[in-house]
């Protein structure tokens, strides 16, 4: 147990529709990384806070957003959903910048339909 | 754009097998790098890291040495075992670990 929470664990949408996916970091870590796994594009780095504050943006769609609450849990907003947003979504915590090591939650699957 | 690229799998080796996963590297800067695992139904945890040219990083009998001149991070194992099949991923960080890019992942099958 990674001690990354997050929820829901499967999800299943219509296209069209918005989905919130909603991680709980480890205790005491500050960071909190967005990832999407898709059998054809790996494992795509999506956004990362710290502290409540964006630190690094990849390739987050504008469809996508997330943010980070004075608790420290995050959520990925995704919304229009379209069938190619089906994937493994994971959140990933640290406790902050330079220690090197991400902590994995077991991910949320969405499919969408 | 920084990225990472390791060989594709699935992998399948008998046990105590030998085991090796490429994995190169394209970063601006001096990035660190590391190799995660992924078993069955689970998220991916820290096998082992390196965080400077020349720096090995070794964890369960796998290990890795950072190679600049050849933008390399290789994942080795003497001798498998069926335990660890799974999903082997390389990655670097950089921005000052702001930013991990992880590879596209390489399958490992052990056959008792």
């Amino acid at each position: 147990d990674s001690g990354v929470t997050q929820t829901p664990k499967h999800l299943i949408t219509a296209t069209g529709q918005r989905v919130t996916l909603r991680c709980s970091p480890r205790s005491g870590d500050l960071s909190v990384y967005w990832y999407q796994q898709s059998l054809d594009q790996g494992l795509q780095f999506l956004i990362q806070y710290y502290n409540g504050e964006e630190r690094a943006k990849g390739n987050i769609l504008e469809r996508f957003s997330a943010q980070q609450f004075p608790d420290l849990h995050s959520e990925l907003n995704l919304s229009s959903l379209e069938l190619g947003d089906s994937a493994l979504y994971f959140c990933a915590s640290s406790v902050g910048p330079a220690t090197g090591e991400l902590f994995f939650g077991e991910g949320s699957r969405l499919t969408v339909l | 754009g920084d990225s990472v690229t390791q060989m594709e799998g699935p992998v399948t080796l008998s046990e105590e097998a030998f085991l090796t996963i490429n994995c190169t590297y394209t970063a601006t800067g001096y990035p660190s790098l590391f190799w995660y695992v992924q078993y069955p139904g689970e998220g991916l945890q820290l096998l082992l890291k390196a965080t400077k040219a020349d720096d090995k990083g070794s964890n369960k009998g796998f290990e890795a040495t950072y190679r600049k001149e050849t933008t390399s991070f290789h994942l080795e194992k003497g001798s498998v075992q069926v335990s660890d099949s799974a999903v082997y991923f390389c990655a670097l960080s950089v921005n000052n670990f702001n930013k991990f890019y992880f590879g596209s992942g390489t399958k490992l099958n052990v056959k008792p």
